[in-house]
């Protein structure tokens, strides 16, 4: 099975700009979780979709969003992008057939807010 | 918040086996025990979890005290691609909260 794959794997934006970041889970996995990494906080949960539907969300503020699609593809935006945003954005999935489920990540998108 | 605490760096002799503690005093009767490693700039990838039991597979053996409030990864022959941050992390449902993990690093 091919693993999750995030695209773009680099991305240089501009404050105030907003961009997408999608990913497509591994075939069969209904559930995707995205997380922000940066040096001085460490991995934090953004959100997780499920069938479509947010299940979970983090502390963020309303600029981060996003979506799954039928096909379990989610993408995730952030709008008016901060200097703060720069990030490494990593997006998991699961099978979700259970209460322990083991999250698959993928490589991630770095983005730069210049 | 994390509800784990780990040694935030070790080190550990190539070939030699590497025990990771963590601490999770506040764990809750239906949250699994995960572990997870990240190569640096890479994603998380998973190792290994468990409820109760000790648990084992080809990556590594995970130990549970028997009232659930710390747990050991070991990873029995370390080698220099095994120098990752390991994360060790509570919950229950897919949700996971990591904390800042333990950096491992193995020298020749």
């Amino acid at each position: 099975k091919a693993g999750v794959t995030q695209t773009p794997r680099y991305l240089i934006k501009t404050r105030g700009q907003q961009v997408t970041l999608s990913c497509s889970p591994i075939s069969g996995h209904r559930s995707v979780s995205w997380y922000q990494q940066t040096p001085g906080q460490g991995l934090q949960f953004l959100f997780e979709y499920f069938s479509e539907t947010q299940r979970n969300k983090g502390n963020f503020p309303g600029r981060f969003s996003g979506r799954q699609f039928s096909n379990s593809r989610s993408e995730m935006n952030v709008s008016t992008l901060e200097l703060g945003d720069s990030a490494l954005y990593l997006c998991a999935s699961s099978s979700n057939t259970g209460t322990d489920e083991k999250l698959f990540f993928g490589s991630g998108t770095q983005l730069s807010v210049l | 918040d994390a509800k784990t605490t780990q040694p935030p760096s070790m080190d550990c002799a190539e070939g030699r086996a590497a025990n990771l503690p963590c601490n999770h005093s506040t764990i809750s009767g239906n949250e699994y025990v995960y572990w997870y490693r990240q190569i640096h700039s890479q994603g998380p990838q998973y190792i290994i979890h468990g409820l109760k039991n000790n648990e084992t597979n080809e990556m590594a053996s995970l130990i549970i005290t028997e009232d659930r409030k710390s747990s050991t990864l070991i990873l029995p022959h370390a080698t220099l691609r095994d120098t990752a941050v390991y994360y060790c992390i509570v919950s229950w449902g897919g949700k996971l909260i990591f904390g800042q993990g333990t950096e491992l690093s193995v020298k020749p």
